[in-house]
């Protein structure tokens, strides 16, 4: 059974640091890996898709790097921002559902 | 830009009603899920849903759930006798890759 663990479960930064946040799994029999963006009682975001061939996306600030073999990925956001604070989840795709990590709760400080 | 839509926002109902929680998925997406989170807890699949039938679902999706699509745009999913412990934010997502998701439906047995 597939378990995703995000550690630390929050983080609270300067604005315009750069940081990581990461996210472990125990199968690597995986199609892809998503993240997502889940602000206070909202929905979630789907901020980046790595399908299982790729080794990393980018989309602006963003950029996510999968790491099979290991068991683990990351994401880089360059230059926060105050609104980048929000929880961050990663998730794992196999079969036809995603399995969920906790999440990071982000806090950036003005 | 499409977008997954939910409806009701937010649905309280007493211990043993049904409840029918509704979503209109991304119109040229195959695959359609229901996930859902308690309140502080990680997001759980629930099902999926594909060429008009189930294609997988978890150990939480009992005799007590169904789903529907019923016209081919709405995509529904029904607990026939709800307990306190379905109260949760109920999430419906849709995809061809990347899972998409809308907005959630808090639902609150009392």
């Amino acid at each position: 059974k597939q378990e995703v663990t995000q550690i630390p479960a929050a983080l609270s930064v300067p604005e315009g640091e750069n940081l990581v946040l990461n996210c472990s799994f125990t199968d690597s029999a995986i199609y892809n890996l998503q993240w997502f963006r889940q602000d206070p009682g909202k929905g979630l975001t789907s901020l980046l898709l790595i399908q299982s061939s790729q080794r990393e996306q980018t989309s602006g600030r963003l950029n996510a790097s999968l790491d099979k073999s290991s068991g683990r990925s990351t994401l880089y956001i360059a230059a926060s921002q105050p609104g980048d604070s929000a929880t961050y989840l990663c998730a794992t795709g196999a079969n036809s559902k995603l399995t969920f990590g906790k999440g990071i709760t982000l806090s950036v400080r003005p | 830009e499409p977008e997954v839509t939910q409806t009701p926002s937010h649905q309280v109902t007493q211990m043993g009603q049904e409840v029918i929680l509704r979503c209109v998925p991304i119109s040229n997406h195959l695959y359609f899920y229901w996930y859902r989170q308690i309140l502080g807890q990680k997001v759980e699949f629930l099902v999926s849903f594909y060429n008009n039938e189930i294609s997988e679902k978890s150990e939480i999706f009992d005799d007590q759930f169904s789903v529907e699509r019923p016209d081919g745009s709405n995509f529904t999913l029904k607990i026939r006798s709800t307990k306190l412990e379905d109260s949760a934010m109920y999430f419906c997502a849709s995809s061809v890759f990347e899972q998409y998701f809308g907005p959630g439906t808090r639902l609150t047995v009392t």
